[in-house]
């Protein structure tokens, strides 16, 4: 079965720098969300959107910002990187209306800020 | 902030069964208990979520307390796959967030 994709899997970067992480929702699922995870934390939410809107916002940076496209598809951009920056960033997808209200997560983008 | 609390670690032997307790007293009418766990750095997974019945599938059983208040996730024969870090959420239905909490690190052991 189609996953939740995403690119790059790996990045590396230096400070002050920008990134864009790319996230590819499993097909017919409206909604994406992105959680970042620190090292040696727990995952934290960033953001979500639905049908191209934002639908919630956790904590992220006013340095990020995110989107969804018509096709369903979300990038995650962040300027002027900071070492703390330096995390797992997860995509996660799912569908309006499933019983189980089931987010499918990526595999992440590890993000090394230098 | 999170809503629940569980132990940050646990040890089960493999092939025996895994208990694993979470505390969310503070827990409104609509919202769900759900649990996921995350296999080193891999994106976490769904396990099993429930309203206010006991539930049970292919992975795991989930035992909800009367009031509310507490749960048990069951993994009935443990393997070493199974070895993660295991989280309890507490969340209204639809597309919600998900808000991890300190989950808890288990452990099987051969």
């Amino acid at each position: 079965a189609a996953g939740v994709i995403q690119s790059p899997r790996h990045l590396i970067k230096e400070k002050r720098e920008t990134a864009t992480l790319k996230c590819y929702p499993i097909p017919r699922h409206d909604t994406v969300y992105w959680y970042q995870q620190g090292p040696g934390q727990d995952p934290q939410f960033l953001i979500s959107f639905y049908e191209k809107m934002q639908s919630d916002k956790g904590s992220i940076p006013d340095r990020f910002s995110a989107q969804q496209f018509s096709d369903y598809h979300s990038e995650l951009n962040m300027s002027s990187l900071e070492l703390g920056d330096s995390a797992l960033y997860f995509c996660a997808s799912s569908r309006t209306g499933s019983a189980r209200d089931e987010q499918f997560f990526g595999p992440g983008t590890r993000l090394t800020v230098l | 902030d999170a809503k629940t609390t569980q132990p940050t670690s646990m040890d089960c032997a493999e092939g025996r069964a895994a208990n694993l307790p979470c505390n969310h007293s503070t827990i409104s009418g609509n919202e769900y208990v759900y649990w996921y766990r995350q296999i080193h750095s891999q994106g976490p997974q769904y396990i099993i979520h429930g309203l206010k019945n006991n539930e049970t599938n292919e992975m795991a059983s989930l035992i909800i307390t009367e009031d509310r208040k507490s749960s048990t996730l069951i993994l009935p024969h443990a393997t070493l796959r199974d070895t993660a870090v295991y989280y309890c959420i507490v969340r209204p239905p639809g597309n919600t967030p998900l808000v991890f909490g300190k989950g808890t690190r288990l452990s099987v052991i051969a």
